[in-house]
């Protein structure tokens, strides 16, 4: 069936260090994808979307490539701040908005 | 926030008992969905509607109902709650009319059950 997936729970990275999360998906029809984030107590807040025509879209401080052929996605985080800190969830965007598991981001000082 | 309030925010309730969880919005979207999150499952769909009286079921929907009977409310209800149950629920929305735009979140409810 469907599914979306991040390949790590949790990954450690030094401030100031860019930070690269990854995540799978397994239905090669979908178009259409978006990352979150989700900061404790908190529900989820978007981040940047894509759609399967292209293959990266940047914004500020933040990238998320597409690779369609291995269906991969991932999201780089430049310069990573302890705001950054949170958990970080990908999600395949049709009707019913199906998300990965997450992958909890940690800010070493 | 898109004008979303969850209802209530904190519950704890016994094995057994019906529950019934409210997601309110003010700017009268037509998608909403409702999610559980737990830990090592992240964000599960539980169901979502497309419009008054239209719903659909998610990726976990069995123990679970909802009704909605106007556009600014999406009722979620536990008609006999379980352990398993125990689980914080979040509420969301899509912005514009064919459901394309951005999904928002409320800011979740927790649920016990003993």
């Amino acid at each position: 069936g469907e599914s979306v997936g991040l390949h790590l729970p949790t990954l450690s990275v030094q401030e100031g260090d860019n930070s690269i999360i990854n995540c799978a998906y397994s239905n090669s029809a979908s178009d259409y994808f978006i990352w979150y984030k989700q900061e404790s107590g908190k529900g989820p807040q978007f981040i940047i979307d894509i759609r399967s025509n292209m293959d990266k879209r940047q914004g500020q401080r933040v990238t998320v490539l597409l690779n369609k052929t291995v269906k991969h996605l991932s999201l780089q985080i430049a310069a990573t701040q302890p705001g950054d800190s949170a958990v970080y969830f990908c999600a395949d965007r049709d009707d019913k908005i199906i998300f990965g598991k997450g992958t909890r981001l940690h800010i070493l000082p | 926030d898109a004008g979303i309030t969850q209802s209530p925010r904190h519950k704890v309730t016994e094995t057994g008992t019906p529950v019934t969880l409210r997601c309110h919005q003010t700017e009268n979207h037509r998608y909403m969905y409702w999610y559980r999150q737990d830990p090592g499952h992240g964000l599960r769909l539980i169901h979502y509607s497309y419009g008054v009286k239209d719903t659909d079921k998610g990726e976990v929907s069995d123990g679970y109902s909802v009704s909605r009977s106007k556009t600014e409310d999406f009722l979620l209800t536990l008609e006999s709650a379980t352990s398993s149950q125990t689980s914080v629920y979040f509420c969301a929305i899509v912005t514009g009319a064919s459901g394309t735009g951005e999904l928002f979140f409320g800011e979740g409810s927790r649920l016990t059950v003993l």
